[in-house]
């Protein structure tokens, strides 16, 4: 079965403080790695796909990087519009086209 | 284009009452999905359609819950008879060309 496991599960940072979020994962095969931004009251609003070991992708302060095992979200001085919940979720290599999720990170931002 | 809209967008009910959600998807998307989302186990896939045929229904807790997709322009799911323990956020999802696309969610509270 899937697993996705984000840690950690809150964190807190200071404007322009970088840090990074971890999303481990257990799969049979890989289709896919996913994040999504998380804001209250919304539905999630996907960020990026990752397809492969070693591959990266960024938008503005964010990077999200892709290990057989893990992926990361870096964030790069940020600011406290970065505030929500981010998810992280795997898509089977199967042909099944679900996606199973982390439980998220919660980051809070202050100025 | 409107984004997948779920109607309503809080539901209060009675414990025994039947509730029903109600999506629009993105027109063209064959995928739609049904979540469920709690603090304790995070986002929860309830049941998938592609093209209109429900594909996996493994995660319907229980024979209370049923959804169908009569058309590719409307989906409902349906809980009866309500329990307190239903409680959530539900999101239907659609898949697109760069990942799903969530609805803003029906906040479901049963007392």
């Amino acid at each position: 079965e899937d697993q996705v496991t984000q840690s950690p599960e809150a964190l807190r940072l200071q404007e322009g403080e970088s840090s990074s979020l971890n999303c481990s994962y257990t799969v049979s095969g890989l289709r896919g790695l996913f994040w999504y931004r998380q804001d209250p009251g919304k539905g999630p609003e996907f960020l990026f796909t990752l397809y492969s070991a070693g591959e990266e992708k960024e938008k503005e302060r964010l990077k999200a990087t892709l290990t057989k095992k893990e992926s990361f979200l870096h964030i790069t001085a940020p600011k406290p519009e970065d505030s929500a919940t981010y998810l992280c979720a795997v898509q089977e290599s199967t042909g099944f086209q679900k996606l199973v999720f982390g439980t998220g990170t919660r980051l809070l931002v202050s100025p | 284009d409107a984004g997948v809209i779920q109607s309503p967008r809080h539901e209060v009910t009675e414990m025994g009452q039947e509730v029903t959600l109600r999506c629009k998807p993105i027109s063209g998307h064959d995928y739609l999905f049904w979540y469920r989302q709690t603090m304790m186990r995070g986002l929860e896939l309830l049941i998938y359609f592609n093209n209109n045929v429900p594909i996996d229904d493994s995660g319907m807790p229980e024979d209370r819950f049923s959804a169908k997709m009569p058309n590719a322009s409307f989906s409902t799911l349906k809980i009866q008879p309500s329990e307190p323990r239903d409680s959530a956020v539900y999101f239907c999802a659609t898949d697109g060309k760069y990942g799903y696309t969530f609805g803003s969610g029906t906040r479901l509270t049963v007392v």
